[in-house]
């Protein structure tokens, strides 16, 4: 079974803080996705990232940066915590497209973190 | 572009009677079409996938949704609702270029006794 794990299920942090949200995957997955979930609006992609040291923005990458060191392990960072920053992220990876019209693809998501920032 | 429109943000049904959650995509081409299931304080769970393999395609938990080209809907149903069905569900659309997906707003689907 495909695993994804994060680093922490609930975390508390003052505005201002940088924050550290960790990854990590076990199937050798080349793509992995951060996403914020806010009630009402769905899960909203950050960032993305399809190779080591790759990344991709996006819909909402403001105040998020992101390090892919390693194919394993992708880290979701955000630079200055502020209180709007405060939601539930959570972490999926992938196998790449295969193309062709049958081709199967799933997502497969973390637990998630739900950051507070105070 | 891709996006997805769940039509009903809350659905609500009595045990045993059946389920109907609404969705519609937008795509420039034949798209790939996902329902998730979110049960609280839980993870994401894959329900079901159409690749463009059958129009009708079976889920887990005795869910299905049919793929209608012609109406752009891809509808997620399930003939009996039990309690345990009771959770977020998010259709979702993904992308033919590195395969990002696009999800809905999500459907809270609450089951009476």
């Amino acid at each position: 079974d495909v695993k994804v794990t994060q680093s922490s299920r609930y975390l508390v942090k003052r505005t201002g803080e940088k924050v550290f949200l960790e990854c990590v995957q076990d199937m050798d997955h080349e793509n992995m996705f951060w996403y914020r979930q806010d009630p009402g609006l769905g899960l909203r992609l950050i960032y993305f990232s399809y190779d080591v040291k790759m990344k991709e923005k996006g819909d909402i990458p403001e105040g998020y940066s992101v390090s892919r060191e390693k194919k394993e392990r992708f880290s979701l960072i955000l630079e200055s915590a502020s209180t709007n920053q405060t939601s539930m992220y959570l972490c999926a990876s992938s196998l790449p497209l295969a193309g062709g019209p049958v081709s199967i693809y799933e997502q497969y998501f973390g637990p998630g973190t739900r950051l507070t920032v105070t | 572009a891709q996006s997805v429109t769940q039509l009903d943000s809350h659905v609500s049904v009595s045990e045993g009677t059946p389920v109907l959650l609404r969705c519609n995509y937008s795509s420039s081409y034949s798209p790939s079409l996902f329902w998730y299931v979110q049960h609280p304080n839980k993870g994401l769970q894959l329900l079901l996938k159409y690749t463009s393999a059958a129009t009708l395609v079976k889920g887990i938990n005795g869910f299905e949704a049919e793929f209608k080209k012609s109406e752009t809907s891809f509808h997620l149903t399930k003939p009996s609702a039990h309690m345990s069905d009771a959770a977020e569900y998010f259709c979702v659309v993904r992308s033919s270029t590195l395969g990002r997906l696009y999800f809905g707003r999500g459907t809270q689907l609450t089951v009476w006794p």
